[in-house]
């Protein structure tokens, strides 16, 4: 039962424009979410973190956006680089512990 | 300040033996929690340390087992190793016990044969 789904295996965005990565969860218990970047070979990075008392977060290029009555949550990066190109991951946890639920990531290709 | 840091980084096992993963996590971080990543899947939680007490465990059969020591260092260990155990394996820190920021090491890759 997959309780957080990235429902877009792959995006493709052109180098300066923005590039919107989405997540869907299904659980209303989950209050806080995590962004990840992930290059072959590597641990995930941690990008932004959410808690769902807030519907938005900004950290430079990186906008976290929560839409807790639709279960959503995305991410965008404006301007996208050709360096952000590796497999973004969603996750969630419902505050009991470090439990995170992954999605199963997309592939997002920033093109020159 | 060093992250999180895996050994070893890869291993090659044959069916039916056994493996220890050792992580050491942020210098003042006391919880650990265990991943598992398999191609085509996102990342599974196998279980969190948090001052040497398990805390919660996901749904992988009792060959996964791990333990924390007092310094925070974690182990996890999968005992009669079967093929689909290949992964990629993942520790990662956090400060507190809980809605934390989790920080991932660079992954412990098992192979088995």
């Amino acid at each position: 039962d997959q309780q957080v789904k990235q429902n877009s295996p792959s995006l493709s965005v052109q180098e300066g424009r923005i590039s919107i990565l989405n997540c869907d969860y299904t659980n209303s218990m989950f209050d806080y979410f995590l962004w990840y970047k992930k290059y072959p070979a590597e641990g995930p990075t941690f990008l932004i973190s959410i808690s769902s008392i807030k519907d938005k977060n900004e950290d430079g290029r990186f906008t976290v956006f929560l839409n807790k009555s639709a279960k959503h949550l995305s991410l965008h990066i404006v301007p996208s680089q050709p360096g952000d190109s590796a497999v973004y991951f969603c996750a969630a946890s419902a505050g009991d512990g470090n439990q995170f639920y992954f999605g199963t990531g997309t592939s997002l290709t920033v093109i020159p | 300040k060093a992250g999180v840091t895996q050994t070893p980084r890869y291993l090659i096992k044959t069916r039916g033996q056994q493996v220890t993963l050792s992580c050491s996590p942020i210098s003042g971080h006391r919880s650990v929690s265990w991943y598992q990543q398999t191609p085509g899947q996102g990342l599974q939680f196998l279980f969190e340390y948090f001052s040497e007490t398990q805390r919660n465990k996901g749904n992988f059969p009792g060959r996964f087992s791990g333990r924390q020591f007092s310094n925070s260092r974690s182990e996890m260990n999968v005992s009669t190793l079967e093929l689909g155990d290949s992964a990629l394996y993942l520790c990662a820190s956090s400060l507190r016990e809980g809605g934390n920021t989790i920080y991932f090491g660079e992954g412990s890759w098992l192979t088995v044969v």
